[in-house]
């Protein structure tokens, strides 16, 4: 079975701090994985996914994230937090199931 | 090209009515999932359909059903509408499901009185 945990339901950063957001995944077939971003009264949209072409991810809005399978992480982050950064942030893990696993998210807010 | 389209944005239903939602995906995909979104349980998985067959489902009651059509339009409806069932659902749409990127509408929020 596929799951994903996040850890740190709430993160506070100041504007310009390095942003990490923590994401383990659990998956016994090699898994395809995702971080999305919700703002408020919005759908998710797509930060960046792992399609296992390369361990390190680059997405959108200067985010990326790093695939470790030895610590089965998907930790993603950005060197310099911005104000328009403040949403929630999934973590989601999908394989041939056809449906996505989302994490519990974790509601990032930037300090200035 | 135009993404996601969820109708209606906002309902308010009363107990025991029932609902039907709907969602247009992108033009060529022929998968479509839905999701119910709620401050305790996060996103939920409900259903996928791909050609108009569902190949997954996910632990709802039966009152919550889907379809897909053969344009890839899908609805959800659900019967009986109970005070929990207030939530965001949302609606992704993709080339294949699972595995490839999903692309999400911006959901009907469902208040149930």
């Amino acid at each position: 079975a596929q799951s994903v945990t996040q850890l740190g339901s709430h993160v506070s950063v100041s504007e310009g701090a390095l942003v990490l957001l923590r994401c383990n995944y659990s998956s016994s077939v090699p898994p395809y994985l995702f971080w999305y971003v919700q703002y408020p009264n919005q759908g998710l949209q797509l930060l960046l996914k792992y399609t296992s072409a390369a361990t390190l991810v680059k997405g959108i809005n200067g985010f990326e994230a790093e695939f470790k399978k030895s610590e089965t992480s998907f930790h993603l982050t950005k060197p310099s937090a911005h104000m328009s950064d403040a949403a929630e942030y999934f973590c989601a893990v999908s394989g041939r199931t056809y449906k996505y696993i989302f994490g519990t998210g974790t509601r990032l807010k930037v300090l200035a | 090209k135009a993404g996601v389209t969820q109708t209606p944005r906002y309902l308010i239903k009363t107990r025991g009515q029932q609902v039907t939602l709907s969602c247009s995906p992108i033009s060529g995909h022929r998968s479509v999932s839905w999701y119910q979104q709620t401050p305790g349980q996060g996103l939920q998985f409900l259903f996928e359909y791909f050609s108009e067959t569902q190949r997954n489902k996910g632990n709802f009651p039966g009152r919550f059903s889907g379809r897909q059509f053969s344009n890839s339009r899908s609805e959800m409806n659900v019967s009986t509408l109970e005070l929990g069932d207030s939530a965001l659902y949302l609606c992704a749409s993709s080339l294949q499901g699972g595995g490839t990127e999903a692309f999400f509408g911006q959901g009907t929020r469902l208040t149930v009185v």
